[in-house]
């Protein structure tokens, strides 16, 4: 089945800085990205999701990139802000495995003021 | 108007009970799912219906029964509750988009705690 490699588990950036979150997949069959955001006591939410037929997208602040290749896949931030501050999970799927969604194992962010 | 709903919301109980959670989406979706999220904050499926018929089964203890009475409700049943099943709860819905992509909904989670 598949695995969802997250690095890294923690990480610590300045307002302003940007942030990237890396993940590694292992089933080449796999053809849907999204990334999740969970505050703390919250429900995860959907924040940005590619499909595997695109290398890049982005979404004001917020962008990822997709390498089918070498599976793997990333999630940027820009100008972070201090509600920024949350665990995001990256996540793939495909259809022929029910579209469940495997998640990658979660990073911390913490944007200091 | 809350898309996905969890009852209850927390969940206090002791080994060896038998418990319910409901959930209920109201986005008309048809694919409903059970996730589990332990204290270390991994989330991992658990089970998944599609229009009432389950379409995946993960490696989880038969303890847990899920039910689906109409595509709205997923229902998870726990008999003999263990320590080990303390944790949050999370049920999701999903509709598959023109394009192949499929946002899943979560609700807003089952806090489930086994002493």
């Amino acid at each position: 089945g598949e695995n969802v490699e997250q690095h890294p588990s923690t990480l610590s950036v300045q307002e302003g800085d940007s942030a990237v979150i890396k993940c590694t997949y292992s089933d080449s069959a796999s053809n849907y990205f999204p990334w999740y955001k969970q505050e703390l006591g919250k429900r995860p939410q959907l924040i940005i999701d590619i499909r595997s037929n695109v290398g890049e997208k982005k979404d004001q602040r917020i962008a990822v990139t997709l390498n089918k290749t070498a599976k793997h896949f990333s999630l940027h931030i820009t100008e972070t802000q201090p509600e920024d501050s949350a665990v995001y999970f990256c996540a793939a799927s495909t259809k022929a495995a029910g579209n469940k969604l495997t998640f990658g194992g979660g990073t911390r962010v913490l944007v200091k003021p | 108007d809350t898309a996905v709903s969890q009852t209850p919301k927390y969940l206090v109980t002791q080994m060896g009970n038998d418990k319910s959670i409901k959930c209920e989406q109201n986005l008309g979706h048809d694919t409903m799912y059970w996730y589990k999220q332990d204290s270390k904050k991994f989330l991992k499926i658990m089970f998944s219906y599609n229009n009432k018929e389950l379409i995946i089964n993960e490696t989880v203890p038969n303890r847990f029964s899920p039910k689906s009475p109409d595509k709205a409700h997923l229902n998870l049943h726990i008999n003999s509750l263990e320590l080990g099943d303390s944790a949050v709860y999370f049920c999701a819905s999903s509709q598959e988009l023109q394009g192949g992509s499929y946002e899943q909904y979560f609700g807003p989670g089952t806090r489930l705690t086994v002493t």
